[in-house]
């Protein structure tokens, strides 16, 4: 049971460029979700989706988009890269119980 | 609008003693509250949860944790500390739909030998 993959682990891109983010969950969960983590700032909720085809969003979604055309997969699109994406990207996956978590996403803007 | 503060950035311990992490919230309703750890290049692991009933629930690693809704707290203890429970610690609210989870800043446990 895989739970929640992210890839790539790492990435560095230059000012402008765009890149995804992937992700994707085998638990079949209907509530997925990107946030970003800044040092001393915990986790920002970026978008979510509370299934296939719909998605929201959340506290801090400027700069990013987002997809859900199947229950498994959950993209996040940087469309121009800037210096204050340089953060560690989660996506995560959750029922009721709680939130499940991939490994991240370490990103940097040069 | 939902809030969580953990007023400790840092917390040194050491090693076989107890442990308790502050989380502070301020939510309109009756929350679903979290603790996560994170341990270094890694993602957040769910120690435990409260959603309703008993206020003091037991998680995994030997970590518990209790609501007081009078202090709109939800404090994460644990008896005797290991080194590798060495990690960050994050308290979340969230109203257990799709909405996602608040999360505070994050406490940094640092365990002396």
């Amino acid at each position: 049971n895989a739970g929640v993959t992210q890839t790539p682990k790492f990435r560095i891109l230059k000012i402008g460029q765009s890149m995804t983010l992937q992700c994707t969950q085998d638990m079949n969960h209907n509530y997925m979700y990107w946030y970003r983590q800044d040092p001393g700032m915990g986790l920002k909720l970026i978008y979510y989706s509370v299934g296939a085809g719909i998605t929201d969003k959340g506290e801090v979604p400027n700069g990013y988009n987002v997809s859900r055309s199947t229950t498994e997969d959950f993209p996040l699109r940087l469309e121009l890269a800037a210096p204050s994406q340089t953060s560690v990207y989660f996506c995560a996956s959750s029922r009721a119980e709680g939130a499940f978590f991939g490994q991240g996403t370490r990103l940097t803007v040069v | 609008a939902q809030s969580v503060t953990q007023p400790d950035i840092h917390i040194t311990v050491s090693e076989g003693a107890s442990l308790e992490l502050r989380c502070n919230y301020s939510y309109g309703a009756t929350p679903y509250l979290f603790w996560y750890v994170q341990s270094p290049g890694q993602g957040l692991q769910l120690l435990l949860k409260y959603f309703s009933g008993d206020t003091l629930v037991q998680g995994i690693k030997g970590f518990e944790a209790e609501f007081k809704r009078s202090q709109s707290s939800f404090n994460l203890r644990k008896p005797s500390v290991h080194w590798s429970d060495a990690a960050e610690y994050f308290c979340a609210v969230g109203e257990g739909g799709a909405d996602g989870l608040t999360f505070g800043k994050g406490t940094h446990l640092i365990i002396q030998p």
